[in-house]
């Protein structure tokens, strides 16, 4: 009974390099949510994804930031060029299919912890 | 603008209860969570109220008022295990994402 897998945990990368965060949700979770937590700050909402679709991605910065949830495989946060203030940790949460209240739980994966130098 | 706001810091003594209080201005509503999260961990799902009232689940329990925009997790004989910081966070949509405040740390002390 895995939970949401997130990899890597730690990643570090220097000014101007890009950063691949990978998300591995529930078993039988077709939702996908990328939230980002800055050191001493709540978690902020970035994008929703199902297979295939981007849903929601008012939270996303509107550069240097993308999401996908391809039909096979993870979900991937990607980060081009990154600079110091996207050191954070960056959470991915699953959901299951919704009902029609879309009253569903988000279970969180354990993070990964993105410093830039 | 949209808020969800929750004290910064509380401490207790094991053994006793805490209350901590959230408070919530969003452009709707359509469920509040609260969280446990523990440093450089994953957050935790403790409880879910959507109705209002109260939700119990062994020494945790919720409460929710949706007239008032107000929500408290009540901890019940605090554990040194209970420390950690605790995330109310509102669903405001029926799309699923959600606003987070910016959590309380609840520091239970021996």
């Amino acid at each position: 009974n895995a939970g949401v897998m997130q990899n890597p945990r730690h990643l570090v990368r220097r000014r101007g390099q890009e950063a691949r965060l990978r998300c591995s949700p529930m078993k039988g979770h077709s939702h996908v949510y990328w939230y980002r937590q800055l050191p001493e700050e709540g978690l902020k909402f970035m994008v929703y994804l199902q297979k295939e679709n981007i849903i929601d991605e008012s939270g996303m910065p509107k550069e240097r930031f993308s999401a996908e949830f391809p039909k096979e495989g993870p979900s991937i946060l990607r980060i081009q060029q990154v600079v110091r203030g996207d050191s954070a940790a960056y959470f991915c949460a699953s959901s299951p299919q919704h009902n029609a209240a879309g009253q569903e739980t988000q279970y969180f994966g354990p993070g990964t912890r993105l410093l830039v130098l | 603008g949209q808020n969800i706001d929750q004290p910064t810091e509380m401490t207790a003594t094991e053994g006793a209860i805490v209350q901590i209080n959230c408070t919530y201005q969003t452009s709707g509503f359509n469920g509040l969570f609260w969280y446990q999260q523990h440093a450089g961990e994953a957050p935790t799902f403790l409880s879910y109220n959507v109705l209002d009232g109260l939700e119990e689940k062994g020494r945790f329990s919720s409460f929710l008022s949706r007239s008032k925009g107000y929500s408290y997790l009540l901890l019940k004989e605090l554990q040194m295990k209970d420390s950690a910081s605790y995330l109310c966070a509102v669903r405001a949509d029926s799309w699923g994402k959600l606003q987070f405040g910016a959590g309380t740390q609840v520091v239970v002390t021996p």
